[in-house]
């Protein structure tokens, strides 16, 4: 099962328009990360949020977690058609002996000029 | 700034065949990723490798296989393929245990090979 899921799915929005997308995940973790990817490219680090934080901002993204409910969320703020993207939470997981960063399903992010 | 380099871009392969994909890491970062991605899934985790030794392992088949060499730039070999083994292959690097702590390490990710086997 996966340890992050991510809501909505696909989400489309006009230039200009404020952009929210939440994850929610199953286990304890130490930071959480989002991470974007253009079509058919490498994912792309956007920003990492610890344990302890509960709020933290870089440019036009805005990223909360709460840890009480195992949930953060992304929102990237006057958004441009250039943010055409899928958009990733990831968590580090220990399972046993077997350590990964474990994506959610993402969220197809379309923004209309 | 140097990015993780991973060759060949696309590969065409058909069933039953091998495929070998390298990956060269960021300078200096010690520990290496391999994901794979369907079509519209999200990334999944295969192998990595810490230090040129195997440190954690996925859900990789047993097909497959992969290495980290001396001069820390890795492998994954696909033997038998498979229709389904039709995906992006990401490799990504970073600066090993710091991934899992409290203080936190990004993953950075090469542009992927895009395998097709038909």
């Amino acid at each position: 099962s996966q340890q992050g899921e991510e809501d909505p799915q696909a989400l489309s929005i006009q230039e200009g328009e404020n952009a929210t997308m939440n994850c929610s995940y199953k286990t304890s973790i130490n930071n959480l990360q989002w991470y974007r990817q253009n079509s058919g490219r490498g994912l792309v680090h956007l920003i990492l949020i610890r344990s302890n934080e509960r709020e933290k901002h870089s440019g036009r993204l805005r990223v909360t977690l709460d840890t009480s409910k195992k949930s953060s969320s992304l929102l990237i703020t006057a958004s441009r058609a250039a943010d055409t993207a899928s958009y990733f939470c990831a968590t580090p997981i220990s399972s046993g002996s077997a350590r990964q960063l474990t994506f959610g399903s993402g969220t197809q992010l379309t923004v209309l000029p | 700034a140097a990015g993780v380099i991973q060759s060949p871009r696309h590969l065409i392969k058909e069933k039953r065949e091998t495929a070998t994909l390298k990956c060269y890491p960021i300078p200096r970062h010690d520990t290496v990723y391999w994901y794979q991605q369907g079509p519209g899934q999200d990334p999944q985790f295969l192998i990595s490798f810490y230090e040129k030794m195997q440190s954690d392992k996925g859900s990789i088949p047993d097909r497959f296989s992969a290495q980290q060499f001396s001069d820390y730039h890795s492998e994954l070999n696909m033997s038998s393929l498979e229709l389904g083994d039709s995906a992006l292959y990401f490799c990504a690097s970073s600066l090993g245990v710091l991934v899992f702590g409290t203080g936190g390490s990004p993953l950075h990710f090469g542009n992927g090979t895009r395998l097709t086997v038909t």
